[in-house]
């Protein structure tokens, strides 16, 4: 079946320590999207690509990077400069026409300790 | 500046009485509108969609919204609750060009006997 897999599900980092986030998706989707997501805020986009080798930030992109080596996987880099990184995060693939909706990973969720 | 506003940030309803969650969204053209479902740890689910056509669209789990574009909403209604349908719903609008989605804050949903 076509999908969206997420790895790990739970992620323990100490602080200080970079860890990244697998998000790879088998359904031909040009653009791709990471999501944080934190208690009453939503979802907000940290990036997004819409075609290999090209990323753009989103609104909370600072302390984050990605790749995009790839048309089936985005990986996202939580880096020691992301001053809260525990939260919840969102892995999300579009076909990248019009008129069709966005798919979801079932999400990871980091935890500093 | 596009934004999706769910003034509810919870809400309790009996099982079997009705449901109505609200969206109110600002968007310069046409909107695409999407409601989604999360349970607790999980990925977002896609619950319905509005491209254009009949205001009124039917999605799954005896889910329907109705666009209304005078009062830029997108309601979310279930004539009857089930327990099961306690969760988290969001209400997205999609970029017609671009490929962005802009999401809601989200409405708790509790189910009580």
């Amino acid at each position: 079946d076509g999908g969206i897999t997420q790895s790990p599900k739970y992620l323990f980092r100490k602080e200080g320590q970079n860890v990244t986030l697998s998000c790879e998706q088998n359904l031909n989707h040009d653009a791709m999207y990471w999501y944080r997501q934190d208690p009453g805020q939503g979802l907000r986009l940290i990036y997004y690509s819409q075609i290999v080798n090209d990323f753009q930030k989103g609104d909370i992109a600072e302390g984050y990077s990605v790749s995009r080596e790839k048309k089936e996987s985005f990986p996202l880099t939580v880096t020691s400069a992301q001053k809260n990184p525990t939260a919840f995060y969102l892995c999300a693939s579009h076909l990248g026409q019009a008129a069709t909706e966005a798919f979801f990973g079932q999400g990871t969720r980091l935890t500093v300790v | 500046a596009q934004s999706v506003t769910q003034p509810d940030i919870h809400i309790t309803v009996s099982e079997g009485a009705s449901l109505e969650l609200r969206c109110n969204y600002s968007y310069g053209a046409t909107p695409y509108l999407f409601w989604y479902v999360q349970s607790p740890g999980q990925g977002l689910q896609l619950l319905l969609k509005y491209f254009s056509g009949d205001t009124l669209v039917q999605g799954i789990k005896g889910f329907e919204a109705e666009f209304k574009r005078s009062q830029s909403s997108f309601n979310l209604r279930k004539p009857s609750v089930h327990w099961s349908d306690a969760a988290e719903y969001f209400c997205a609008v999609g970029e017609q060009t671009g490929n962005q989605f802009y999401f809601g804050t989200g409405t708790s949903l509790t189910v009580i006997p």
